[in-house]
């Protein structure tokens, strides 16, 4: 079957730097997507990483490595807007998401 | 660009009643749309793929006949969620993809459908 796994929930201060992973096992792959959403809204694209390494974008960068299954969403100088959840996604072979059930991420001051 | 809208943003009905949720693409042709669902703090959960003129694919366990999806041009696809029960009070999440770009869907900003 098709998993993509990450934690819970996390929690993390202001100004510092937290990092979600996320482990994945599908049918084929094509890439994978971080969103956050914000509780009550729809989810919002964050990134998206086919080849391996590490891309950087503002205060978020994410990885991938693809022999590992395995990607991070690295969130750095925390602000309080931050608290969301992030969601991890895979798209898979016949190009169908796969998603995570997402990290809760709570920032605290 | 690559906006994508909802409406209604939020309806209340009474158990038996059918709600129609639409989703607009506004500054773009989306060749596929796709309804998820989310109950409170789940992931979202795909509920059916639509490409215009053609029938909707609907995922394993999600009745067809109870959610009726009509994605009748490039920029309109409707939800129509028949005879509700408060079971299927959740929030519909729709997205898009553009055509040559299957891997990255745009959301509309989500539907509460609350069923009394």
């Amino acid at each position: 079957g098709q998993n993509i796994d990450q934690p819970t929930e996390m929690t993390a201060t202001e100004g510092a730097i937290v990092q979600i992973n996320c482990t994945y096992q599908t049918s084929g792959f094509n890439g994978l997507f971080w969103y956050q959403q914000h509780a009550g809204e729809a989810p919002t694209f964050l990134s998206y990483n086919v080849l391996d390494g590490l891309e950087e974008k503002g205060r978020f960068s994410s990885f991938l490595s693809r022999s590992k299954g395995y990607s991070y969403l690295l969130l750095k100088e925390l602000q309080m807007k931050d608290s969301a959840s992030y969601l991890c996604a895979v798209l898979d072979s016949n190009y169908q998401l796969i998603w995570g059930a997402g990290t809760k991420l709570i920032i605290k001051p | 660009g690559a906006v994508v809208s909802q409406h209604p943003s939020r309806v209340i009905c009474k158990s038996g009643t059918s709600v129609k949720i639409e989703c607009r693409s506004l500054d773009f042709q989306a060749t596929t749309m796709f309804w998820y669902r989310q109950f409170p703090k789940q992931s979202l959960m795909l509920m059916a793929t639509s490409n215009e003129g053609s029938k909707a694919t609907y995922e394993q366990g999600v009745e067809k006949d109870k959610f009726l999806i009509n994605h009748a041009s490039l920029t309109l696809s409707t939800l129509t969620v028949t005879s509700a029960h408060p079971e299927d009070s959740s929030f519909y999440i729709c997205s898009a993809s553009r055509q040559g770009e299957p891997y990255e869907q745009f959301f509309g900003p989500g539907t509460r459908l609350t069923v009394l």
